[in-house]
């Protein structure tokens, strides 16, 4: 069964530093979505891109966070300044096409700031 | 403001038990109500209920929305020790974002 796919599952950085996740969508899906979870709170919503643009932002997804799809395949969360508060499990989600559609999940990037 | 609250925030049954987890919502546009099951990482997908009073189900586990209370409840019967995890509740406006409840977490001891 297609899933979601995510790399590195952990990262540790130095606070300043750059830092690129990346994800495999489910081939033929159309919607990516990037998400996170601050251990012990709620998953939040950060981001969500169609047609090789963001269509939804949250408040989070400030200037210090992008977005790309490099490829036919990957789908990329750049954060450029990591801050402490940053740490947290970050997830990938995709659906087939439509703001309607099942959101399936990768299994995560686990970032810890330094 | 959106707002998604679930209850009980955690619980604790024996196998065989019957349990009931329960979603209640705020959300601007409302158009789909979805579940997920989170072991140890990924939310993995169990359903979506767009339609009042529909109960779907899958196995030992259904769920149905109230779109005029505005909540839905998930029903595990038979629980087993496999059922243990954080149950999560997710509304979604017109904007496909979903927003998350902070998660049931059900215990199920052998």
């Amino acid at each position: 069964e297609p899933e979601v796919t995510q790399t590195p599952s952990h990262q540790v950085t130095q606070m300043g530093q750059e830092v690129i996740l990346r994800c495999v969508p489910i081939s033929n899906h159309l919607y990516f979505y990037w998400y996170r979870q601050i251990l012990g709170q709620k998953v939040e919503f950060l981001v969500s891109f169609y047609n090789n643009e963001i269509s939804e932002k949250s408040e989070i997804f400030d200037d210090q966070f992008s977005v790309e799809r490099p490829d036919g395949s990957n789908f990329t969360l750049k954060i450029r300044s990591t801050k402490l508060e940053d740490s947290a499990m970050y997830f990938c989600a995709s659906s087939p096409g439509g703001r309607g559609e099942t959101q399936y999940f990768g299994p995560g990037t686990r970032l810890l700031v330094l | 403001e959106d707002k998604v609250v679930q209850s009980p925030l955690s619980l604790v049954v024996h196998e065989g038990d019957t349990v009931t987890l329960n979603c209640s919502y705020e959300v601007t546009n409302f158009r789909s109500l979805l579940w997920y099951k989170q072991e140890k990482k990924a939310p993995t997908f169990l359903f979506m209920l767009t339609s009042s009073g529909i109960e779907k189900k899958s196995g030992r586990l259904s769920s149905i929305l109230d779109k005029k209370e505005l909540f839905s409840i998930l029903n595990i019967t038979a629980t087993q020790t496999g059922d243990s995890a954080v149950y999560l509740c997710a509304p979604r406006g017109n904007t496909g974002k979903l927003i998350f409840g902070q998660g049931t977490t059900l215990q199920v001891k052998p």
